[in-house]
């Protein structure tokens, strides 16, 4: 079974620019999360998908950030413009429900950084 | 609010030595789980283990052991006669119940665990 994976592992932008971000979850996990971890600070929740639909967004920090999932597969996150404040390690992760016991699979992680 | 307290930031031991690596939470929550996750040089999160609020029982796997303890809120796991291999930075999260809306994890800053031969 291929595990999450995320595209693209390493991007480097000017501030300003735009970056899209792509996370193919597990085949069959109807959940899927975003995250994000700042410098060596503590990885933080940005987002919730339960197929297509946004479940809960309240983690994502402004609405420079977009996340979609069109057809409830993959999933994409833009950042528009892209601030320094931006830089970081952005984390995808899925499972297959959202029960409390269920422990998330992750992905390698895109590291971005804004210049 | 919960939260999840790493206090050490880096940690760098000789091999065949154990190590422990501190984890404390905060949580007004009766029914919660708490998670290990290892992040190794390749950079995914790799599951460890969970445990329910209501277990107390330590586990042991392997050179990995886990001492849940809810009387000092703490999770700590230690890894006994440490190899390169380990060498990693490892999170400690915790999940809280929720009638609706995401379970989310919230992590702890991280440990970063340092083997040297």
């Amino acid at each position: 079974e291929a595990g999450v994976t995320q595209f693209p592992s390493h991007s480097v932008i000017e501030k300003g620019q735009t970056v899209t971000l792509r996370c193919d979850p597990i085949s069959g996990h109807d959940n899927l999360y975003w995250y994000r971890r700042v410098m060596g600070k503590e990885i933080k929740f940005l987002l919730h998908f339960v197929k297509e639909s946004k479940q809960d967004e309240s983690g994502m920090p402004n609405n420079r950030f977009l996340a979609e999932r069109t057809g409830g597969t993959y999933s994409t996150l833009k950042v528009q413009p892209a601030e320094l404040e931006d830089s970081g390690v952005y984390f995808c992760a899925s499972s297959q429900d959202r029960g409390l016991p269920t422990p998330l699979h992750f992905g390698n992680g895109t590291r971005l950084t804004v210049t | 609010a919960q939260k999840v307290t790493q206090a050490q930031t880096e940690i760098s031991v000789v091999e065949k030595e154990d190590v422990t690596l501190d984890c404390v939470y905060e949580t007004r929550d009766t029914t919660y789980y708490l998670f290990w996750y290892k992040q190794p040089p390749s950079g995914e999160l790799v599951f460890l283990i969970r445990r329910n609020s209501f277990d107390e029982q330590n586990e042991i796997s392997g050179r990995y052991s886990w001492n849940f303890q809810k009387s000092t809120s703490s999770f700590n796991f230690t890894i006994t006669a440490s190899q390169v291999v380990d060498s990693a930075v490892y999170f400690c999260a915790l999940k809280v119940y929720r009638v609706q809306g995401a379970q989310k994890l919230v992590f702890g800053q991280g440990t970063r665990l340092t083997i040297n031969p």
